[in-house]
Order: structure tokens, then C-alpha cells, then sequence
């Protein structure tokens, strides 16, 4: 079984709708984070927790918000999903003293119309 | 200008060929330094690392220059395998990681 799990894997939903993307890992990390991919731009990070009482904003955290429900449990919203939302987001987790070595999930290809 | 900067490619090579990519950041206060592996529509997932005396994994050697602040990997007698998109990440004190957006490598028979 995979270490790091999204789902749903891929979802369309349309302007306006709030939308819950989950997060689960079995690798014991107290970090985790939530990333958007556009193409040519690379992994932006959109919040960050390095543990269930910690949350961060990252680079581009407007239209999101998260939710840490255990050590294991990183959920991302789209309170009022919006079409420049459309993207490839990307969980993933470190371990303390890691920063660079992290560990992703296969990904959420969100559409929004 | 960006933090980590890469040549988006593609670079189109034949079987056998050896490849190089460059990267380059833009604080030098960067502390350590990655590669990722990203396939198609696949998550990035970690090559190797990069240190300041070098160090190579089989066909792969990654060097590291901080004067001049750029990283590299090398990619000797490429394999169609090897066809992916290839990811500088940079990390800073403090919290920070950033990832480059990356070069493509296509290799052909």
C-alpha cells in the first residue's frame, strides 16, 4: 500500500462549489504539506503543518484553507472553487530534520468549470 | 526573478547519450539541495541529494557550486527509462523548500 494517499484522484466541479480534498500517510511524519502544480511553474506551496497544532500558510494560501485531523490526516478546501483553481495538487510529508526529503501522494487532478 | 531556476528543455537524446542538466538559485543562504524525478502526470519523488563534494548513484552524479550558486546532474548512457522531468528543489533556514519547475528529458531509441 502507498505511503502517502489522495483522493478523490480526480474531480470536475464547477465555479462556486466548496470542494474537500483528503490527505492520509502511514509513514509517521509529523509534517505535511499541500502543493498546487500549473504547468512550467513548478510545485507552489499552499500550507504547511508540521504538526496537529500547527498550521502555515504558504505562497499562495488565498481561496484555501486546511485542516489537520490527526498526525496522519491533512485535509485541503476550496471554500468557493474558482476555474484558476484548476490545477494538480500534491500532498506530501517530511520528517523533522528533513526538510528537502519528502514523500508525495499521486495527486488530485482538480477541474473547475 | 525566480528563486530556482532550471532550463524547462525538453532535451531530446538518444540511448547511450550522457546529459546535463544545470540549476540555479538565487540565495545564498540555500542550505541543501535536491533532485526529483517527476513522470507524467505522476508525483515528484527523490533522486538523490546533492553535496558540496559531489556525489554520484550509478549513471547519476549531482555537484553542487556555491560560488557561483547553481547545482548540476549528470546523466551518463541514458536509458528510455530515464525520460521524465527532472526537479531542482532548494531548502533555506528557517522553513523553506523550493522546487524549480523543472527540465524535461526525453530520451529515444
Amino acid at each position: 500500500d502507498a505511503d502517502v494517499t489522495q483522493t478523490p484522484r480526480n474531480r470536475i466541479t464547477k465555479t462556486g462549489k466548496r470542494i474537500m480534498l483528503e490527505c492520509s500517510q502511514t509513514k509517521g511524519h509529523d509534517r505535511m504539506y499541500w502543493y498546487r502544480q500549473d504547468p512550467g511553474l513548478g510545485l507552489q506551496l499552499i500550507y504547511y503543518s508540521f504538526d496537529v497544532k500547527d498550521i502555515n500558510k504558504g505562497e499562495i494560501s488565498d481561496g484555501y484553507s486546511v485542516s489537520r485531523q490527526a498526525q496522519a490526516k491533512f485535509s485541503l478546501s476550496l471554500e468557493s472553487a474558482i476555474p484558476n483553481q484548476t490545477a494538480l495538487y500534491f500532498c506530501a510529508t517530511s520528517d523533522e530534520g528533513e526538510l528537502g526529503t519528502q514523500y508525495f501522494g499521486p495527486g488530485t487532478r482538480l477541474t473547475v468549470l | 526573478r525566480k528563486e530556482v531556476e532550471q532550463d524547462p528543455g525538453p532535451f531530446n537524446v538518444p540511448e547511450g547519450a550522457t546529459v546535463a542538466f544545470n540549476c540555479t538559485y538565487s540565495n545564498s543562504a540555500s542550505q541543501s539541495f535536491f533532485w526529483y524525478r517527476q513522470d507524467c502526470r505522476k508525483e515528484p519523488k527523490l533522486l538523490m541529494s546533492v553535496y558540496s563534494s559531489g556525489n554520484e548513484d550509478g549513471r547519476f552524479t549531482a555537484q553542487l557550486n556555491r560560488a557561483s550558486q547553481y547545482i548540476s546532474l549528470l546523466i551518463r548512457d541514458s536509458k528510455l527509462s530515464d525520460s521524465a522531468t527532472y526537479l531542482c528543489v532548494v531548502t533555506t533556514g528557517g522553513f523553506k523548500t523550493i522546487f524549480g519547475a523543472g527540465t524535461r528529458l526525453f530520451v529515444k531509441a
